[in-house]
């Protein structure tokens, strides 16, 4: 069966810190990959997302970066944070063909 | 951007009263999804509904879909208080795309 591997859990970092968060799915291949933040309270903003090894697609401008290095790893990354780069911070796979997506359990950023 | 937008943002029922959730949103769809979220997990998926399906049930979800009006509702029937958690609906950005967006979500409350 399919799982998603998220980590870590939670995370508290200085601001001007670097980031990296990981994701890796077993159980498939070629998955779409994603990448949400959560704010408080609020709905999911689509960061990043990936169909492919080394494709990356940018959906907001900001102080993040996303790579896929292997086909069932998805990184995000940040060279100096921000205190706007705290939340919740979710990564998601699905198959090809807009199918329903599959989340991990989710980082909580505390930037400080 | 946000493709869906739930409606109400925060509903409170007893339990045993039935819980309805809307969704509006704006391009054209081959499928719109339902989700869960636990207070501070990921989300897990509850429902899907083809563009061509207008009503769809899953045990106690009853999901439908309006594409000439661009909305969807989510019906749970008899509620328990085991089914407080936010909900969203998610779209794919038009046919083809890849970008999964999930609406702002409805935070619902089952109060025992």
């Amino acid at each position: 069966s399919q799982t998603i591997h998220q980590w870590p859990a939670t995370l508290v970092q200085p601001v001007g810190s670097p980031l990296s968060l990981e994701c890796t799915v077993e159980g498939t291949s070629n998955p779409n990959l994603y990448w949400y933040r959560q704010a408080a309270g609020r709905g999911l903003q689509l960061l990043f997302y990936s169909v492919g090894i080394g494709q990356i697609s940018s959906e907001v401008p900001q102080n993040l970066s996303a790579s896929r290095p292997q086909d069932r790893q998805f990184i995000l990354s940040s060279k100096k944070l921000l205190l706007s780069d705290s939340g919740f911070y979710l990564c998601a796979w699905t198959s090809q063909g807009n199918t329903e997506a599959f989340f991990g359990q989710g980082t909580r950023l505390t930037v400080v | 951007s946000q493709q869906g937008e739930e409606d109400p943002q925060a509903l409170s029922i007893q339990e045993g009263e039935n819980a309805t959730m809307n969704c509006s949103y704006k391009t054209s769809i081959n499928n719109l999804q339902w989700y869960r979220q636990n207070s501070g997990r990921g989300l897990v998926h509850l429902i899907l509904i083809r563009s061509n399906e207008r009503e769809k049930h899953s045990g106690r979800l009853r999901v439908t879909l309006d594409t000439s009006k661009k909305s969807s509702s989510l019906l749970i029937t008899a509620s328990r208080a085991a089914d407080t958690a936010s909900y969203f609906c998610a779209t794919y950005s038009g046919a083809g795309s890849y970008q999964l967006t999930f609406g702002k979500g409805t935070k619902l409350s089952v109060i025992p």
